[in-house]
């Protein structure tokens, strides 16, 4: 089955700075690739997501890129701030008719130092 | 994005209680929904499938007379943990998909505490 590993677990970066995170995936069949940053305490929410059929996407201060030949895609975030402090999880998925169900990264806390 | 409501937020219960946790999904129909655990500092851990008028789909090793999962409408799945120990002490997390969008809108999150 899909397999989803994430680096690294901490990341500690000077606010101002930027912060890259990295997963990779096993099932080459996995075309949907979200992320989510989650508070302590709380859900996740969803920040951003990825299709197979792209290879970058961005929203503001946070992108996200895919390589599919590598399999492997990576979070983005820039001119952190403290508000960026959070757990951030990766996900894979093989959208096929009502499957939905996602495989997750193990999480990376991110800390950002004022 | 899509509005997920978890109820209740927090619950602390003696040992050998049942414990009801709601997730609706507030401005869509959802005919799946999913339910987690998360431990501290652990990933999600997908336990079951919740499938609206049909029974839920169970995670290896998640015994299903344990946690008990109703999904009686388009926008209402229930987990009931039955008779809880304090094993079962952890943070419960329901998500729900967007029709056609397969894009998880997940719920706050409910802290059982079992005493």
């Amino acid at each position: 089955g899909e397999n989803v590993e994430q680096h690294p677990s901490t990341l500690s970066v000077q606010e101002g700075d930027s912060a890259v995170i990295k997963c990779t995936y096993s099932d080459s069949a996995s075309n949907y690739f979200p992320w989510y940053k989650q508070e302590l305490g709380k859900g996740p929410q969803l920040i951003i997501d990825i299709r197979s059929n792209v290879g970058e996407k961005k929203d503001q201060r946070i992108a996200v890129t895919l390589n599919k030949t590598a399999k492997h895609f990576s979070l983005h975030i820039t001119e952190t701030q403290p508000e960026d402090s959070a757990v951030y999880f990766c996900a894979a998925s093989r959208v096929a008719d009502s499957n939905y169900q996602l495989i997750w990264g193990a999480g990376t806390k991110l800390i950002i130092k004022p | 994005g899509a509005v997920v409501s978890q109820h209740p937020s927090r619950v602390i219960c003696k040992s050998g209680t049942s414990v009801k946790i709601e997730c609706r999904s507030l401005d869509f129909q959802a005919t799946t929904m999913f339910w987690y655990r998360q431990f501290p500092k652990q990933s999600l851990m997908l336990m079951a499938t919740s499938n609206e008028g049909s029974k839920a789909t169970y995670e290896q090793g998640v015994e299903k007379d344990k946690f008990l999962i109703n999904h009686a409408s388009l926008t209402l799945s229930t987990l009931t943990v039955t008779s809880a120990h304090p094993e079962d002490s952890s943070f419960y997390i329901c998500s729900a998909p967007t029709g056609g969008r397969n894009i998880q809108y997940f719920g706050a999150g409910t802290r059982l505490s079992v005493l």
